[in-house]
């Protein structure tokens, strides 16, 4: 039990356009979700908490207007990284939450992110 | 001071031996305590949850917990070489809405 996907596992992209990362819990209801950035050879940041019907909550430095999230169910949370740029290039995983465990999170297999 | 500190490594144990895992943190109100196991270029992936002062079993992994001396630790027995990733040390801090914050993790390699 507890799986999470993520799609798509890589994405390479032109700088400026924009690129849309799924996150799903296939087993269990998530009503949070977290996604977080993690850079070679450097521990996970996490970038935001999304909440299922709610507006999600963003870290320090993390531009909600660039990292668009959106978590329409209880299953399926997306980010939008809009007009990707280089330095956007990272390795991106989210984590969901199961209902009656509020403090383990299980991680989707991640997205690798290249912008040329 | 960062919130969570572990050793960086990387250490080294050979095939069989117990690979000792540290980890620190600043939060005294600090209420869950976890161990990710990440291999390379993967995400990470939950091998041990503690809540409770003391020791927790799971197979060859034990977790141990002190909060009065804000410290936890993994012990792997009986390393293996697969057991060779980074383990990352998570804690869920008080008032923190149970996000998890992440050790910078330590890189374990296991020599046959």
């Amino acid at each position: 039990g507890a799986v999470v996907s993520q799609h798509p596992s890589r994405v390479i992209c032109k700088s400026g356009t924009s690129v849309k990362i799924e996150c799903r819990s296939l087993d269990f209801q998530a009503t949070t979700m977290f996604w977080y950035r993690q850079f070679p050879k450097q521990s996970l940041m996490l970038m935001a908490t999304s909440n299922e019907g709610s507006k999600a909550t963003y870290e320090q430095g993390v531009e909600k207007d660039k990292f668009l999230i959106n978590h329409a169910s209880l299953t399926l949370s997306t980010l939008t990284v809009t007009s990707a740029h280089p330095e956007d290039s990272s390795f991106y995983i989210c984590s969901a939450r199961i209902l009656d465990s509020p403090y383990e999170q299980y991680f989707g297999p991640g997205t690798r992110l290249t912008v040329t | 001071q960062k919130e969570v500190e572990q050793n960086s490594g990387p250490l080294s144990v050979p095939e069989g031996a117990i690979a000792s895992l540290n980890c620190t943190y600043s939060d005294r109100g600090s209420q869950s305590f976890f161990w990710y196991r990440q291999y390379s270029g993967k995400s990470p992936e939950l091998i041990m949850s503690i809540y409770s002062n003391g020791d927790k079993e799971d197979g060859r992994f034990t977790a141990q917990l002190n909060k009065a001396s804000q410290y936890v630790s993994l012990l792997i027995r009986d390393s293996q070489p697969s057991d060779s990733a980074t383990y990352l040390c998570a804690v869920s801090l008080s008032g923190s809405a149970r996000q998890l914050t992440f050790g910078s993790g330590t890189q374990l390699t296991v020599l046959p």
